[in-house]
């Protein structure tokens, strides 16, 4: 089954303790994209891939890093959360040029 | 000012009206449009995608875009109650996606 994978589904943590979000897709996009969701604030860009060892920031990156060293795999690494990056995580994957983004079902993430 | 601008909503309609969804914004250089489906609790799902100026159908769905407003629209006709969800717009300058700028999403509900 086509899917986009994310992990975990559900993670409270404490300020400052780095976390990784995996995310992980099988259907060979080259495309592949971070949002967070925030309550009246939409969906909102962290960063996006074009491709393996291509990566660029988006709307809101502060506090965010990414690498894509396989095609597959997106993981986004808070290296010190604080409690305003609390929030719904969703990754995203597509074929470039398609414009059909392909979500997971997303992680919510709490920073105490 | 917010790169695209959605009223929230919520919307809420009888079955088989009408529905008109809106977005506007401020980037001239916009080139593809798209409209996301969002359930409770899931991931957005793509349902129209666009480029440049005018309409496009797809079933009871129809996408217009009017680049010299700075203004897209989604009409559904003939609403049911599975149509409640929330929907967001979204826009690229370009067909690679990159950049990618979402609306906060308009919440709609379909009562029977």
């Amino acid at each position: 089954e086509a899917q986009v994978t994310q992990n975990p589904r559900y993670l409270i943590t404490v300020t400052g303790k780095k976390l990784t979000v995996t995310c992980s897709q099988n259907m060979n996009h080259e495309y592949m994209s971070w949002y967070r969701q925030d309550p009246g604030l939409g969906l909102r860009q962290i960063y996006y891939s074009m491709n393996v060892e291509v990566t660029d920031k988006g709307d809101v990156p502060e506090g965010y890093k990414v690498s894509r060293k396989e095609k597959r795999n997106f993981p986004l690494i808070l290296e010190s959360p604080s409690p305003n990056q609390t929030s719904l995580y969703s990754c995203a994957s597509s074929f470039i040029g398609t414009g059909e983004l392909f979500f997971g079902e997303g992680s919510r993430l709490t920073v105490l | 000012q917010k790169e695209v601008e959605q009223d929230p909503g919520p919307l809420s309609v009888p079955e088989g009206a009408i529905v008109s969804l809106n977005c506007t914004y401020s980037n001239s250089a916009f080139q593809y449009f798209m409209w996301y489906r969002q359930y409770s609790r899931k991931g957005p799902e793509l349902l129209m995608y666009t480029y440049s100026s005018g309409n496009k159908e797809d079933g009871r769905f129809t996408a217009q875009v009017d680049k010299s407003s700075k203004y897209i629209s989604l009409f559904i006709r003939d609403s049911q109650p599975s149509d409640s969800a929330t929907y967001l717009c979204a826009m690229s300058a370009s067909s690679t996606l990159g950049r990618l700028y979402f609306g906060r999403g308009t919440q709609l509900t379909v009562w029977p």
